[in-house]
C-alpha cells in the first residue's frame, strides 16, 4: 500500500525559530512536493524535487528552503519562522505525470 | 503564470441531486487532469483523473469531462450522498513534464440529507 508520512501532525514554534518538516515516501517516486494549504487559497506549491539533490521553486518559495539527500526523503525548512507561516503543510510524491499521493499534513502554528 | 480556475467555491445540494464543479486551465500543453477529494481533517485523495486523449471518463457515480479546445474540465457527481460532503480540488499538469500540478482553489460541497 502506498505510503507518504510526515514527521509531525501538529507543531507549535516561536517566531524566529528554525523549523524542519520531514516527509518520507516508500514508493520509489522520483517527484516530491511541498504544499501549503490555507482556507480559500487551495494548495499552493512551495518547492518540488524531481530527483535526488534537485529542487525547483514553486509559487511561494520565499522564507522556505528544501533538502533532498535521499530519494525517499524530502525536507522543508523554515529558516526563521514567522507568524504568517502558520498553516497546514502537505507533502506529496508522484511518478512522472500521474497521481500525487499526499501525506497526512502538518499543522504548524507559529506564535 | 499558468493557473487553474475552479467554480463554484461552495456548493450545497440535496441528497440525491447531482453536483457539477467546473475548472478552466491556461496551459494548452496540459495533459493530465486529476480530481481530489479532501474530507475534513484528512489528506487529499484522488477520486478520478483524465488524460488529454480522452473526452470523458466515468467511475460509478462520478464522471469527468474534458474539452481541450475550450480548456475546461468538469466533475459530475450523480445521486449525491452525505458522505460526498468534502472539499474537491481540480488540477492540471504543466508542460514541463516534472509531474508538477497546478491546483484550483477548491469547492466545498455540502450534501444535505
Amino acid at each position: 500500500d502506498v505510503k507518504v508520512t510526515q514527521s509531525s501532525r501538529y507543531l507549535v514554534k516561536r517566531t524566529g525559530e528554525k523549523v524542519f518538516l520531514e516527509c518520507v515516501q516508500d514508493m520509489d517516486h522520483e517527484n516530491m512536493f511541498w504544499y501549503r494549504q490555507d482556507p480559500g487559497l487551495g494548495l499552493r506549491l512551495i518547492y518540488f524535487s524531481y530527483d535526488v539533490k534537485m529542487k525547483e521553486k514553486g509559487d511561494i518559495p520565499e522564507g522556505y528552503s528544501v533538502s533532498r539527500e535521499k530519494k525517499e526523503r524530502f525536507s522543508l525548512i523554515l529558516e526563521s519562522a514567522s507568524t504568517n507561516q502558520t498553516s497546514m503543510y502537505l507533502c506529496a510524491s508522484s511518478f512522472g505525470d500521474s497521481e500525487q499521493f499526499f501525506g497526512p499534513g502538518t499543522r504548524l502554528t507559529v506564535l | 503564470g499558468e493557473n487553474v480556475e475552479q467554480h463554484p467555491s461552495t456548493l450545497s445540494v440535496q441528497e440525491g441531486d447531482s453536483a457539477v464543479i467546473k475548472c478552466t486551465y491556461s496551459d494548452s500543453a496540459s495533459n493530465y487532469f486529476p480530481w481530489y477529494k479532501q474530507e475534513l481533517g484528512k489528506r487529499p485523495q484522488l477520486i478520478i483523473d483524465i488524460r488529454s486523449n480522452v473526452g470523458e471518463k466515468k467511475d460509478q457515480r462520478i464522471a469527468v469531462t474534458l474539452n481541450k479546445t475550450a480548456k475546461h474540465f468538469s466533475l459530475h457527481i450523480t445521486e449525491t450522498q452525505p458522505e460526498d460532503s468534502a472539499v474537491y480540488f481540480c488540477a492540471a499538469t504543466l508542460s514541463s513534464n516534472t509531474g508538477k500540478l497546478i491546483f484550483g482553489q477548491g469547492t466545498t460541497l455540502q450534501v444535505k440529507p
